[in-house]
């Protein structure tokens, strides 16, 4: 089945304490992207990656981070969390860019304390 | 950063109703695209659209590109309860040759009227 999955789901954690949520798809997507999503203010870019090793910052990549070493692969990275990072995050892929169907993981919950 | 003005914000429907949102912007994007999300779930594509003045339907949906390419909009005809829930237009640019990023409205809520 094809699918985008992101781990964990929901994640309560505290201010500075590294964290990575995971994102893997299996449909041999060359694109990939992270955005939040805020009540209020939709959903808004943090990262996204065209191809392994292809990254670029969109529209909040302020406190995170990305690697895209392997094609399926896709983590966001937050080094020192902060509350204002609160938020429902998802990530999603597509063959080549968003002329291709964007497919959504599940999303992830994560409160930062 | 840039903005996409996605109005209504929220509305009611009544089954059998007709539905419209549109969403402008102060610049011009090449891709607009309507997304739905419901409860719990991840937004799903419903229209692509890739040349000004395009119009594509999806079933019981019709989204057109604006001929200025700074707006779209998004019909439903004859709405039924499973159409409730949050859609989103989300557009993009071209810079130099290279894709840039994708850019959401803040979203339309969809509900039943009570």
């Amino acid at each position: 089945e094809a699918q985008v999955t992101q781990n964990p789901r929901y994640l309560i954690t505290v201010t500075g304490k590294k964290l990575t949520v995971t994102c893997s798809q299996n449909m041999n997507h060359e694109y990939m992207s992270w955005y939040r999503q805020d009540p209020g203010l939709g959903l808004r870019q943090i990262y996204y990656s065209m191809n392994v090793e292809v990254t670029d910052k969109g529209d909040v990549p302020e406190g995170y981070k990305v690697s895209r070493k392997e094609k399926r692969n896709f983590p966001l990275i937050l080094e020192s969390p902060s509350p204002n990072q609160t938020s429902l995050y998802f990530c999603a892929s597509s063959r080549l860019w968003a002329r291709d169907t964007q497919y959504f993981g599940p999303g992830t919950r994560l409160t930062v304390l | 950063g840039q903005q996409l003005n996605q109005s209504p914000q929220s509305m009611f429907i009544q089954e059998g109703e007709d539905v419209s949102m549109n969403c402008t912007s102060s610049s011009i994007f090449n891709t607009w695209l309507w997304y739905k999300q419901d409860p719990g779930e991840g937004p799903v594509l419903l229209i692509a659209l890739y040349k000004a003045g395009e119009l594509t339907s999806n079933g019981r949906l019709t989204a057109q590109f604006g001929i200025t390419r700074k707006d779209s909009f998004l019909n439903i005809s004859a709405s039924i309860p499973s159409d409730v829930g949050i859609y989103f237009c989300a557009g993009q640019q071209n810079y130099g040759g290279s894709q840039g990023n994708l850019i959401f409205g803040k979203g339309t809520k969809l509900s039943v009227k009570p």
